[in-house]
């Protein structure tokens, strides 16, 4: 069965400052690895996504993560905040191909301070 | 890039009513839509999975008679909250999966939120 562990409900950074926030899964096949933004009372956006291609996936708006196997983990980057990242994140695990159901994590709000 | 649409953005209706949302895939063919609730400031929750032209299977506590979900076409999918009740009252998201699609990636629509008085 696939899982999705997000540390950390909320993380606030400092406009400029590094934005780090963590994933770890959980998943007994290769897993299909994303990650969606949400701002306030609107749909899933695609971060980006791990496929078994390279293990650092680049993303929109400066974001990258990378899928670590041998600590479960898929965490999501950026070097420098900007005001407009403030939004909720979501991590997201699926079985692979052919498979159907996404499992999403709890969430990550992220707050950037001026 | 692939869009999904919801109709209508937000719904307030009375107790007792039903409340249909629709979601489109615009520029794809869906084989597979997915709806999901959101309560305030937490995940998304399955409801169901649909594929065209076959009954919908639902998650495990969600009322199959409740949620009417319909998905008659490859690009519209229609969920049908029947005789609301304010506890109904959440965020409702639709997703659509392309058929020709190998990495299960989803394409969410943007959200309906029904407030029921």
């Amino acid at each position: 069965a696939q899982s999705v562990t997000q540390l950390g409900s909320h993380v606030s950074v400092s406009e400029g400052a590094l934005v780090l926030l963590r994933c770890n899964y959980s998943s007994s096949v290769p897993p299909y690895l994303f990650w969606y933004v949400q701002y306030p009372n609107q749909g899933l956006q695609l971060l980006l996504k791990y496929t078994s291609a390279a293990t650092l996936v680049k993303g929109i708006n400066g974001f990258e993560a990378e899928f670590k196997k041998s600590e479960t983990s898929f965490h999501l980057t950026k070097p420098s905040a900007h005001m407009s990242d403030a939004a909720e994140y979501f991590c997201a695990v699926s079985e692979g191909t052919g498979a159907n159901n996404l499992f999403f994590g709890t969430g990550t709000r992220l707050t950037v301070i001026p | 890039g692939a869009v999904v649409s919801q109709h209508p953005s937000w719904v307030i209706c009375k107790s007792g009513t039903s409340v249909k949302i629709e979601c489109r895939s615009l520029d794809f063919q869906a084989t597979t839509m997915f709806w999901y609730r959101q309560f305030p400031k937490q995940s998304l929750m399955l409801m169901a999975t649909s594929n065209e032209g076959s009954k919908a299977t639902y998650e495990q506590g969600v009322e199959k008679d409740k949620f009417l979900i319909n998905h008659a076409s490859l690009t519209l999918s229609t969920l049908t909250v029947t005789s609301a009740h304010p506890e109904d009252s959440s965020f409702y998201i639709c997703s659509a999966r392309d058929g020709a699609g190998v990495t299960n990636e989803q394409f969410f629509g943007p959200g309906t939120r029904l407030t029921v008085l």
